[in-house]
């Protein structure tokens, strides 16, 4: 079955400096790996996802991943962090096909960022 | 700018009583997916719907909780009866459903904040 893992809970940069969230995976099947963001009060927002293709993918607000097979990691950076980046990051992988092919969250890391 | 909405905000009830939370997808949306949220939890998929029909609901308790699609613009979630175990923030999200897979982008709404005393 597949699952993730998001190392951190919380993690606090700051502003202007590198922002890293982690997240591993585990999948019996090429995975399809997404990134979301939820703001306070708010629902998740898609910041990217990656399927096939291109293992470096670019998302919204400077945000990017790179999917490595091999160490079984889609982390989550941006060079350069902004106040306006305090959220909580979630993680997804797309489910198992006798997990009804759902995506199957992390618990989330929230971030901080310091001015 | 198309927005999943979802009705109410927050409510609070007590123990015992229905609870029935809205969801109007993105129109022309085809996939709807119910997740509740909590602290000890996280976010945990309860059922999605692909043209109205029901095709994942393991995530729910079925003895107490209800999803239908009684059209194509409305989605309803519904907990009876209710009990503080329920407490929660309940999203709906939609998808455009173009591969026929929850791999699509899902857009989620605001989230409607439930406590049951």
């Amino acid at each position: 079955a597949q699952s993730v893992t998001q190392l951190g809970s919380h993690v606090s940069v700051s502003e202007g400096a590198l922002v890293l969230l982690r997240c591993n995976y585990s999948s019996s099947v090429p995975p399809y790996l997404f990134w979301y963001v939820q703001y306070p009060n708010q629902g998740l927002q898609l910041l990217l996802k990656y399927t096939t293709g291109a293992t470096l993918v670019k998302g919204i607000n400077g945000f990017e991943a790179e999917f490595k097979k091999s160490e079984t990691s889609f982390h989550l950076t941006k060079p350069s962090a902004h106040m306006s980046d305090a959220a909580e990051y979630f993680c997804a992988v797309r489910g198992s096909y006798n997990q009804g092919g759902k995506l199957i969250f992390g618990q989330g890391t929230e971030l901080s960022v310091k001015p | 700018d198309a927005r999943v909405t979802q009705t109410p905000r927050h409510k609070v009830t007590e123990m015992g009583q229905e609870v029935t939370m809205r969801c109007q997808p993105i129109l022309g949306h085809n996939t709807v997916f119910w997740y509740r949220q909590t602290m000890m939890q996280g976010l945990e998929l309860l059922a999605y719907f692909r043209n109205r029909a029901p095709l994942d609901d393991s995530g729910m308790p079925k003895d107490r909780f209800s999803a239908e699609m009684p059209d194509a613009t409305l989605a309803t979630l519904k907990i009876q009866p209710s009990e503080p175990r329920d407490s929660a923030v309940y999203f709906c999200a939609s998808g455009p459903g173009t591969s026929g897979r929850t791999t699509d982008t899902q857009y989620f709404g605001p989230g409607t904040r439930l406590t049951v005393l």
